[in-house]
C-alpha cells in the first residue's frame, strides 16, 4: 500500500525557518518525481515545489523561489522542504504528494494527510 | 494556465446527477487535466487524470471528459459520501495550476 506522512510542521516567526519531512512507503522511491502542495487556511490548493526521481531536477513556483529548498534522500525514502524567509502569507497545510507525469508536467496520485505550517508575530 | 470551475457552488440530493466545469484560458496540452475530491479535514485524493481516465479504485459513477480548454466531471448518481470539494488541476503546462474549486453540497 503506497503511503506518504509528513512531520515537521508548526509555528515559526516572519523570518524564521521550519523544515518539513515525508516519509514514504508501499512503493519505488527513487523511481518516482515527488512535490509538495499547500492549503491556506479555507483556500484552494497550490503547487509549491517538485523534485524528479533523482533528486537531480527541482522546480519552484515563483513565490518560493530563493527561500524554499526541496530534497530528498532515496536511503531513508524520505522527501524534505526546507523553508526559510518565512512570510505570514506561507501559513498552510502542506501536502506532500507522489507525482505522476514528467518534467514538471505532474499530477498527483497519492498524498499525505498533511502537516500545518502557521507563521505568525 | 487560470482554471476557473463553475459553479462554485452545487447543491443536488443524493440520486441526482452532477455536473461540474472546468474551463482553461487556454488549450490545455494533451488533455493534462485532472480532477480531485477533498472531503473536510481530509487530504486530497485523485479522481480522473488525462481528462477522462479514472484513477484506481474511484467507482466508475465518476467520468471526466473534455478536451482543449473546456473540462467535465460528472457523478452520474451522487452517494452520500461524494459531497466534498473538487478541484481541476491542469500539468500540460509548467508550471501546473489548480482551479478554485467546486463545492458539491446536499440539497
Amino acid at each position: 500500500e503506497v503511503q506518504v506522512l509528513e512531520s515537521g510542521g508548526g509555528s515559526a516567526q516572519p523570518g524564521g525557518s521550519l523544515t518539513l519531512s515525508c516519509g514514504a512507503s508501499g512503493f519505488a522511491f527513487s523511481t518516482y518525481a515527488m512535490a509538495w502542495v499547500r492549503q491556506a487556511p479555507g483556500k484552494g490548493l497550490y503547487w509549491v515545489s517538485a523534485i524528479s526521481g533523482s533528486g537531480g531536477s527541482t522546480y519552484y513556483t515563483d513565490s518560493v523561489k530563493g527561500r524554499f529548498t526541496i530534497s530528498r534522500d532515496g536511503s531513508k525514502n524520505t522527501l524534505y522542504l526546507q523553508m526559510n524567509g518565512l512570510r505570514v502569507e506561507d501559513t498552510a497545510i502542506y501536502y506532500c504528494a507522489r507525482c505522476s507525469g514528467t518534467k514538471n508536467r505532474y499530477y498527483f496520485d497519492y498524498w499525505g494527510q498533511g502537516a500545518l505550517v502557521t507563521v505568525s508575530s | 494556465i487560470v482554471l476557473t470551475q463553475s459553479p462554485g457552488t452545487l447543491s443536488l440530493s443524493p440520486g441526482e446527477r452532477a455536473t461540474l466545469s472546468c474551463r482553461a484560458s487556454q488549450s490545455v496540452s494533451s488533455s493534462s487535466l485532472a480532477w480531485y475530491q477533498q472531503k473536510p479535514g481530509q487530504a486530497p485524493r485523485l479522481l480522473i487524470y488525462g481528462a477522462s481516465s479514472r484513477a484506481t479504485g474511484i467507482p466508475d459513477r465518476f467520468s471526466g471528459s473534455g478536451s482543449g480548454a473546456d473540462f467535465t466531471l460528472t457523478i452520474s448518481r451522487l452517494e452520500p459520501e461524494d459531497f466534498a470539494v473538487y478541484y481541476c488541476q491542469q500539468y500540460g503546462s509548467a508550471p501546473n495550476t489548480f482551479g478554485q474549486g467546486t463545492k458539491l453540497e446536499i440539497k
